[in-house]
């Protein structure tokens, strides 16, 4: 099975910290994706990338920022955690399927991070 | 207008009942159509997918496009209180994507479906 990790489940932090989100697959998929999940608000994408070192602003790119220095593993980070970063954040991935189909997303189980 | 709508809900049915969840688009150019299914405090999971029109069945789901109206379905037959979740449709235009944003999904906001013992 195609396995997206994300490293934490829950995180409490402080106003003004660096906070650090991981994701990590295992199905060498060139695209990886940030969201956040607010109720009423759905799912609204940050940040995605398609290849290593490359990145592309989503829909609500501001206050954060992402990095993806290998292909398996992307980041995404808040300079300086607010409380209207309060949210569930979830990491996805996909590839251009066989005869290029489009197969959509493996999604990550999420990380509620909450600040403070 | 926004590209792709969905009723919130929350749906609530009794066990057994025949659950019918919807979205509406407006790009006439998306070919894939798809339902995901989140559970609470879980990431969305690919339940349903679709190319072009037409239905596509699978078990006690099923999944039916009308692009000509630009209107997409998922049925559920025997609704169970294990299918309680969130449900999500999702869709795009884009066969292969190599960079760019082209064959990103555009996601409903999500149906709260609740299945009553």
């Amino acid at each position: 099975d195609v396995k997206v990790t994300q490293s934490s489940r829950y995180l409490v932090k402080r106003t003004g910290e660096k906070v650090f989100l991981e994701c990590v697959q295992d199905m060498d998929h060139e695209n990886m994706f940030w969201y956040r999940q607010d109720p009423g608000l759905g799912l609204r994408l940050i940040y995605f990338s398609y290849d290593v070192k490359m990145k592309e602003k989503g829909d609500i790119p501001e206050g954060y920022s992402v990095s993806r220095e290998k292909k398996e593993r992307f980041s995404l980070i808040l300079e300086s955690a607010s409380t209207n970063q309060t949210s569930m954040y979830l990491c996805a991935s996909s590839s251009p399927g066989t005869g290029g189909r489009n197969y959509g997303y493996t999604f990550g189980s999420g990380t509620r991070l909450t600040v403070v | 207008q926004k590209e792709v709508e969905q009723d919130p809900g929350p749906l609530s049915v009794p066990e057994g009942a025949i659950v019918s969840l919807n979205c509406t688009y407006s790009n006439s150019a998306f070919q894939y159509f798809m339902w995901y299914r989140q559970y609470s405090r879980k990431g969305p999971e690919l339940l349903m997918y679709t190319y072009s029109s037409g239905n596509k069945e699978d078990g006690r789901f099923t999944a039916q496009v009308d692009k000509s109206s630009k209107y997409i379905s998922l049925f559920i037959r025997d609704s169970q209180p294990s299918d309680s979740a969130t449900y999500l449709c999702a869709m795009t235009t884009e066969t292969v994507f190599y960079g760019g944003s082209q064959g990103n999904l555009i996601f409903g906001k999500g149906t709260k479906l609740s299945v009553k013992p």
